[in-house]
């Protein structure tokens, strides 16, 4: 079954601190992952895109990583600022005949203290 | 580059009202999805359309849902009657993914936020 899990539910760091977010999967034929971030009420934004054949990928304090092997991956922040607060989507993307399909993952929401 | 545009931004209705949502995706994207993201939970997949063909709509509640891509270009989706448990907000994305193609573009809306009263 193509699924999608991420750990932890929920997370609450102080600012200036790191934090790290896991994504596993099992979707197959994977095509690639993406690492969403969403703010309460709005549409999720891109942070990262991985395909098969990376296995880390920076934006600014976020960081993933990729291990097609496990069929995992993380996120980090660095340095967390009280704007990170928000949730954390993992998406993975499968082909199937005709198109793609994507598999999200129920999120980490991150809280960051002063 | 634009992004993916969705209105209106809020909308409140009484139960067993109708409503519609509007989506303008990425000039050049041929897929589109709409979304439905119940407060705590991830977007649930309702539709995804291929130009202006359906792909995917096996989760779509078709006796009151429905939507449409005329033109292979904008969507709206619709709700008649509406039911309480409709409230949540409706996400739009697009991606140039189609066969052939490589994988990448797949962008979200900002959404609409629906509440049922």
């Amino acid at each position: 079954k193509n699924q999608v899990e991420q750990s932890p539910q929920s997370l609450i760091i102080l600012e200036g601190k790191n934090c790290t977010l896991q994504c596993n999967y099992t979707v197959s034929p994977f095509s690639n992952l993406r690492w969403y971030k969403q703010d309460t009420g709005r549409g999720p934004v891109s942070l990262t895109i991985m395909t098969f054949s990376e296995n880390t990928k920076s934006n600014g304090r976020y960081t993933a990583t990729l291990d097609a092997d496990t069929k995992q991956s993380s996120l980090h922040i660095t340095a967390s600022q009280l704007s990170d607060s928000a949730s954390y989507i993992c998406v993975v993307s499968r082909r199937t005949p005709g198109t793609y399909k994507y598999i999200f993952g129920t999120g980490t929401r991150l809280k960051v203290l002063a | 580059e634009a992004g993916v545009a969705q209105s209106p931004r809020y909308k409140i209705i009484e139960k067993r009202q109708s409503v519609a949502f509007w989506c303008n995706p990425i000039s050049g994207h041929a897929t589109l999805y709409w979304y439905q993201q119940i407060l705590g939970q991830g977007p649930k997949l309702l539709i995804q359309f291929q130009n202006n063909g359906v792909v995917d709509d096996s989760q779509l509640p078709k006796d009151r849902f429905s939507a449409e891509r005329l033109k292979g270009v904008d969507s709206t989706l619709k709700i008649q009657p509406a039911k309480l448990e409709d409230s949540a907000v409706y996400l739009c994305a697009s991606s140039l993914a189609w066969p052939g193609q490589t994988n990448y573009g797949y962008t979200f809306g900002s959404g609409t936020r629906l509440t049922v009263v």
